[in-house]
């Protein structure tokens, strides 16, 4: 079964400093993934998506994820946090031929002043 | 452009009663897909309509149905509410294919069942 996990609940970093939120996928097949943002009282943003290309792929706000086969992974990546940049984040993987994203459990970003 | 739109935004109801939400997708997407968001189980995939057709379906109980109008707008219904139904219930548009096109989510609808 096609899956995504994030094993992190909650990431801290402080304003200024590189951010990873990390996100490991299982599928069959070639992965479609996404990143959303959620901030409070919202529904989802989109960030970036993969789908095929290069692995690193560039979104919005200024966040990046680095997609890598061989260890399953798409992390979220932004050089210098934000302290507008806490919020929720989710990873999704499209299941093939199914028009249905799997999301993520969720990791909570917080950045401190 | 407006983005997607939700009604009611905040609803509350009775063990037992049934409940309608709607969602307006954004002009010229064809495709809506709901989903239900809990703290406990996350974000949960529901159904997804293309012109007026579900595609796909989540692993929910009959209580749980939706349908797609010929205007893209789509409902979804939940019959005999219970305790746990009680989440922000989510729906996003595309243009045609959720992932290969972009799904743009509306604010949601945050259900309370007492």
């Amino acid at each position: 079964a096609q899956s995504v996990a994030q094993p992190e609940d909650q990431v801290n970093v402080a304003e200024g400093n590189p951010l990873t939120v990390k996100c490991t996928y299982s599928v069959s097949g070639n992965p479609y993934l996404f990143w959303y943002v959620q901030y409070p009282n919202r529904g989802l943003q989109f960030l970036l998506k993969y789908i095929t290309g290069d692995n690193l792929v560039k979104g919005s706000y200024g966040f990046e994820a680095e997609f890598n086969k061989s260890q399953t992974s798409f992390h979220l990546k932004k050089p210098s946090a934000l302290v507008s940049d806490s919020a929720l984040y989710f990873c999704a993987v499209l299941m093939d031929s199914s028009y249905k994203l799997i999301f993520g459990s969720g990791t909570r970003l917080l950045v401190r002043p | 452009k407006a983005g997607v739109t939700q009604t009611p935004r905040y609803l509350i109801k009775t063990r037992g009663q049934q409940v309608t939400l709607s969602c307006s997708p954004i002009s010229g997407h064809r495709s809506v897909s709901w989903y239900q968001q809990t703290p406990g189980q996350g974000l949960q995939f529901l159904f997804e309509y293309f012109s007026e057709t579900q595609r796909n379906k989540g692993n929910f109980p009959g209580r749980f149905s939706g349908r797609q109008f010929s205007n893209s707008r789509s409902e979804m219904n939940v019959s005999t509410l219970e305790l746990g139904d009680s989440a922000l219930y989510l729906c996003a548009s595309s243009l045609a294919d959720p992932g290969i096109n972009e799904q743009y989510f509306g604010p949601g609808t945050r259900l309370t069942v007492t």
